[in-house]
């Protein structure tokens, strides 16, 4: 089904390496976003993007990085600087105004070994 | 700083039981509350919004919740449990004037059939 991809689903890295996890939406949606999910934490956000070539950190944005070089896509970079990036990761949309609803993707679980 | 509180980390049920999931969050302006569901395996997916108007809102697979603004909650209910409610549900709230969600640490809910 369309909607969000997030791929890969599962992802190995080994300690020390940067790492890309890809977010795509075909929803036409202006915004966009990516969380972190750990156990018994809930859903904290990584960074945002309201449009194209803008985007802004959330409450846990150290050690990641992310670009909005096209509407529908909003990579994030998990870099050797993020002290504990073995997560779930989750990307998520949001229509224009700032009432809608949010869809989410899949996620990625990422592991470092 | 605005936060999320959901009470219950771990619940379990029988089925047929009644449902209450607890939900106050602490902000002084105007908010869109939200409850979101994320059943095994599958994406995390609305259940059911409060945006204005009557505070007793419906969702989906009979769930529904209550804003009270005064006690600042969003408590989430069922009448009756099935064992297909197994899934873990977030509360989360939107703060009017931003794009930004704030999500509570979830609950883990197990049904007993």
């Amino acid at each position: 089904d369309g909607g969000i991809t997030q791929s890969p689903k599962y992802l190995f890295r080994k300690e020390g390496q940067n790492v890309t996890l890809s977010c795509e939406q075909n929803l036409n949606h202006d915004a966009m976003y990516w969380y972190r999910q750990d156990p018994g934490q809930g859903l904290r956000l990584i960074y945002y993007s309201q449009i194209v070539n803008d985007f802004q950190k959330g409450d846990i944005a150290e050690g990641y990085s992310v670009s909005r070089e096209k509407k529908e896509s909003f990579p994030l970079t998990v870099t050797s600087a993020q002290k504990n990036p073995t997560a779930f990761y989750l990307c998520a949309t949001q229509a224009r105004g700032r009432t809608d609803t949010q869809y989410f993707g899949p996620g990625t679980r990422l592991t470092v070994l | 700083a605005q936060s999320v509180s959901q009470h219950n980390h771990h619940v379990i049920l029988s089925e047929a039981a009644s449902l209450e999931l607890g939900c106050n969050y602490s902000y002084g302006g105007t908010v869109n509350l939200f409850w979101y569901v994320q059943y095994p395996g599958q994406h995390l997916q609305l259940l059911l919004k409060y945006f204005s108007g009557d505070p007793l809102v419906k969702g989906i697979k009979g769930f529904e919740a209550e804003f009270i603004k005064s006690k600042f909650s969003f408590n989430l209910r069922k009448p009756s449990v099935q064992w297909s409610d197994t899934a873990e549900y977030f509360c989360a709230v939107s703060l009017l004037g931003t794009y930004k969600y704030i999500f509570g640490t979830g609950t883990r809910l197990k049904v007993l059939a």
